[in-house]
């Protein structure tokens, strides 16, 4: 069985300070690992994925994520936040299956909170 | 137009009603799932369906049931509502090209609150 844990729920920081959610997760196949954010009121959107390659991927609004095997984590950085970026990030893992394909596993959430 | 669509997207309603939310997509995927978000839980799968004919059970399905009505239509039912089915529920679909990754496209929410 596969399972996601964000190791802050809440994480408050100032505007233009570098920011890192940390998001470790357990599989015991091979895994497609993804950053989901929601903002207030509105459904969840990819933020960036990693599907094979390059261990450091980027995604939208300037966040990326290195993906580390030996240390089973998916960590999120920017290195410079706007007020914007307040919204709450899902981690999650999806195990491939060549049978019956793939289903993402949610971690519990971090609510990221700029503040000017 | 958004690509999944959900309706309602609130809802307050009594202890022992029968609720519908319903979810419509545009694109074209075979793959629909429920999940349910609670805060400090993160989302949770209720059912998921990977083709007209198919429903499967996720890992909290227990007072739910779903209608897989059409390739662009997944439904969810609570038959007698209770209060601890207040939550925000969402719709998603996945492809199902090769691999598989999961990734998944999500709809706006529906927010019910059963008091």
């Amino acid at each position: 069985a596969q399972s996601v844990t964000q190791l802050d729920s809440q994480v408050p920081v100032f505007e233009e300070a570098p920011v890192e959610l940390r998001c470790n997760y357990s599989s015991s196949v091979s895994v497609y690992l993804f950053w989901y954010v929601q903002y207030p009121n509105q459904g969840l959107q990819l933020l960036l994925k990693y599907l094979s390659g390059s261990t450091l991927v980027k995604g939208i609004n300037g966040f990326e994520a290195e993906f580390n095997k030996s240390q089973t984590s998916f960590h999120l950085r920017k290195p410079s936040v706007h007020i914007s970026d307040t919204a709450e990030y899902f981690c999650a893992v999806s195990d491939y299956r060549e049978t019956s394909g793939s289903r993402l596993t949610f971690g519990e959430g971090t609510q990221l909170t700029v503040n000017p | 137009d958004a690509d999944v669509t959900q309706t309602p997207r609130n809802r307050i309603t009594k202890t022992g009603k029968r609720i519908m939310l319903e979810c419509s997509q545009t694109k074209g995927h075979d793959r629909m799932y429920w999940y349910r978000q609670d805060p400090g839980l993160g989302l949770r799968l209720i059912y998921y369906s990977f083709d007209v004919k198919d429903i499967n059970k996720g890992e909290i399905s227990d007072g739910y049931s779903v209608s897989r009505q059409a390739q662009a239509k997944f439904s969810l039912s609570l038959e007698s509502a209770i209060p601890n089915q207040t939550a925000l529920y969402f719709c998603a679909t996945s492809g199902d090209g090769q691999p598989n990754t999961g990734e998944l496209f999500f709809g706006e929410g529906s927010r019910l609150t059963v008091l």
